[in-house]
């Protein structure tokens, strides 16, 4: 299994330019989150999904849409980049059975919003 | 849900056992302790989790209070690759997923 994957690794944005951050999963997981990380904080969560077709919103979801079409995949769109979208974007994924709390974390998008 | 308080920073001797305390004073009862590590700019990584019962993994044991005010997270026998930034964090079952990171500890392995 390759786990929890995203595209890009790196990414430099004007701002007011729009951008797709992927994130994909390969262990059926239903429940899939994105978060952001800002230099020397801990993550704050964007949004999440239970499962296809079912989004809800997070801590700080303002200036970021998601969508989720599929159980693999749970992209995160920027709509209008701001310098203040400037972090390190991660992407989760966990089953929902009863008793599996675990989440498995990818590797990270590095954005830049100049 | 309950607030939890880490020290900033720690270190331990390679091959000593790091012990890494939390406090969680205001925990209610169908909240659980969950701890989560983050090696250098990596993605955080899952360790274990525990209601009131002391817990035993291939990685780490988990020790919660009687009072489960406080929990202390234990690698036995820390290695270079255990320096990261430990976060503990408290959630009940429901929102397990929705997980809130402080700042979590930073624990650095000397040689």
């Amino acid at each position: 299994n390759a786990g929890v994957t995203q595209t890009p690794k790196f990414q430099v944005l004007k701002t007011g330019q729009s951008m797709t951050l992927q994130c994909a999963q390969d262990m059926n997981h239903e429940y899939m989150s994105w978060y952001r990380q800002d230099p020397g904080m801990g993550l704050r969560l964007i949004h999440y999904s239970v499962g296809a077709g079912i989004t809800d919103q997070g801590e700080v979801p303002n200036g970021y849409n998601v969508s989720r079409s599929t159980t693999e995949d749970f992209p995160l769109r920027l709509l209008s980049a701001a310098p203040s979208q400037t972090s390190v974007y991660f992407c989760a994924s966990s089953s929902v059975r009863r008793g599996s709390y675990e989440q498995y974390f990818g590797p990270g998008t590095r954005l830049t919003v100049t | 849900d309950a607030k939890t308080t880490q020290p900033t920073s720690m270190d331990c001797a390679e091959g000593r056992a790091a012990n890494l305390p939390c406090n969680h004073s205001t925990i209610s009862g169908n909240e659980y302790v969950y701890w989560y590590r983050q090696i250098h700019s990596q993605g955080p990584q899952y360790i274990i989790h525990g209601l009131k019962n002391n817990e035993t993994n291939e990685m780490a044991s988990l020790i919660i209070t009687e009072d489960r005010k406080s929990s202390t997270l234990i690698l036995p026998h820390a290695t270079l690759r255990d320096t990261a930034v430990y976060y503990c964090i408290v959630r009940d079952s429901g929102s397990a997923r929705q997980l809130t990171f402080g700042s979590g500890t930073q624990l650095t392995v000397l040689p």
